[in-house]
């Protein structure tokens, strides 16, 4: 079974410039997650899809970032414009909620470094 | 928060010793998971348990939870060099949503 592909796995940009990640969940896993995670922090949970439709997105800076999941498969999480604070890990997860079957795939997480 | 806390932030033990991190909770959930990030790496689901539930092991692994006092342990029995990561308990309420904490850091020292 392939895991959950995530790209790039490492971003440097400046301070007010944008920047995209792209998730690929796991084949037939209904649900996806976006995770930030700054250093020596847990995981934040970002925005949840449930197939292509918004679960929760309450911690998500709606005014920088923004997320989509078209046709209930691939994810992109954009930031812009970024902040020095926006330097951290973003991890995709996705699971497939049958029953006995809760836990989160996670991809590697893109490294973003903001300058 | 709905965020569990891990405790202790950090810990350190020899080889073949064993190693305890607890986890505490403030709401009703319906499970709470742990989780390994090794550095640089994404998370590795280890376990999960259920509400209903009070003990689970798996291999090395041994999990507890409490629901009356919100709280969960992890233990690592017979730990070695190749444990060494961080460790997050992840809960779990409506919808599949899972809210981490800011987990235990454990070095085992060869």
């Amino acid at each position: 079974e392939a895991g959950v592909a995530q790209s790039p796995r490492y971003k440097i940009i400046e301070k007010r410039q944008s920047v995209a990640f792209w998730c690929n969940p796991i084949s037939g896993h209904a649900t996806l997650y976006w995770y930030q995670q700054i250093l020596g922090q847990g995981p934040k949970l970002l925005i949840q899809f449930q197939n292509n439709g918004v679960v929760d997105d309450s911690q998500l800076p709606k005014d920088r970032f923004s997320a989509e999941r078209l046709k209930g498969v691939d994810s992109t999480l954009k930031i812009q414009p970024a902040k020095l604070e926006d330097s951290a890990v973003y991890l995709c997860a996705s699971s497939q909620r049958a029953p006995g079957q809760a836990e989160a795939f996670f991809g590697q997480g893109t490294r973003l470094t903001v300058v | 928060s709905q965020q569990g806390e891990e405790d202790p932030q950090a810990l350190s033990i020899q080889e073949g010793e064993n190693a305890t991190m607890n986890c505490s909770y403030k709401t009703s959930i319906n499970n709470l998971q742990w989780y390994r990030q090794n550095s640089g790496r994404g998370l590795v689901h280890l376990i999960l348990i259920r509400s209903n539930e009070r003990e689970k092991h798996s291999g090395r692994l041994r999990v507890t939870l409490d629901t009356s006092k919100k709280s969960s342990s992890l233990l690592i029995t017979a730990s070695r060099a190749a444990d060494t990561a961080s460790y997050f308990c992840a809960t779990e309420y409506n919808f599949n949503k899972f809210y981490f904490g800011s987990g235990t850091k454990l070095n085992v020292k060869p």
